[in-house]
């Protein structure tokens, strides 16, 4: 069985600062993971992915995750947010494929200027 | 190519209509994804096809849901009678089995009064 949690329903940033989205995984196999971002009445959009490969994995728009198999973790950053960057990212896992992945309840990131 | 196409965008109906919801995947796609969004359940896979057959639908909620993909290029998800419960922005998602990715659609921002 696969579940995904994320650690916080909402982060609050300032303009300029770094971004940490947490997310804590449980799997049963070698998991895939991803992170997409939604924005405010828009559709989901993959932000990058992990398939067993490096483990630190590089997206779009400046955003990386780390893949740390002791912590379970797989951990959303950016050096410094943007305006643009408010949004709502979901943490997700698939055990053994994409085709049925399990989504996070969500993290909403506000940027203040 | 467009993306995920959805129609319609907005529906609004009453209790005790049908509601038919409409997507278009991706040419090329093999894999297509229903999924609904509340704000109290999160995002939530209700049914997805392979090669235009069902494979899982066991978050089909009830018996009054019912999904069709009828060829590679257009899939229904039918809500028969539609009761206020139901409110919620439906996604569709296809996938390339190669590309382990989810593509997702706009969505269908349904409100049953």
């Amino acid at each position: 069985a696969q579940s995904v949690t994320q650690l916080d329903s909402h982060v609050s940033v300032s303009e300029g600062t770094p971004v940490l989205l947490r997310c804590n995984y449980s799997s049963s196999y070698s998991p895939s993971l991803f992170w997409y971002v939604q924005h405010p009445n828009k559709g989901l959009q993959l932000l990058l992915k992990y398939t067993s490969a490096a483990t630190l994995v590089k997206g779009i728009n400046g955003f990386e995750a780390e893949f740390k198999k002791s912590e379970t973790s797989f951990h959303l950053t950016k050096p410094s947010a943007h305006m643009s960057d408010a949004a709502e990212y979901f943490c997700v896992v698939s055990d053994g494929g994409y085709q049925k992945v399990t989504f996070g309840t969500g993290t909403k990131l506000q940027v203040i200027p | 190519d467009a993306g995920v196409i959805q129609s319609p965008r907005h529906e609004v109906t009453e209790m005790g209509q049908e509601v038919t919801l409409r997507c278009k995947p991706i040419s090329g796609h093999d894999y297509l994804f229903w999924y609904r969004q509340t704000m109290m359940r999160g995002l939530e896979l209700l049914i997805y096809f392979n090669n235009n057959v069902p494979i899982d639908d066991s978050g089909m909620p009830e018996d009054r849901f019912s999904a069709k993909m009828p060829n590679a290029s257009f899939s229904t998800l039918k809500i028969q009678p539609s009761e206020p419960r139901d409110s919620a922005v439906y996604f569709c998602a296809s996938s390339l089995l190669a590309i382990n990715e989810q593509f997702f659609g706009p969505g269908t921002r349904l409100t049953v009064l």
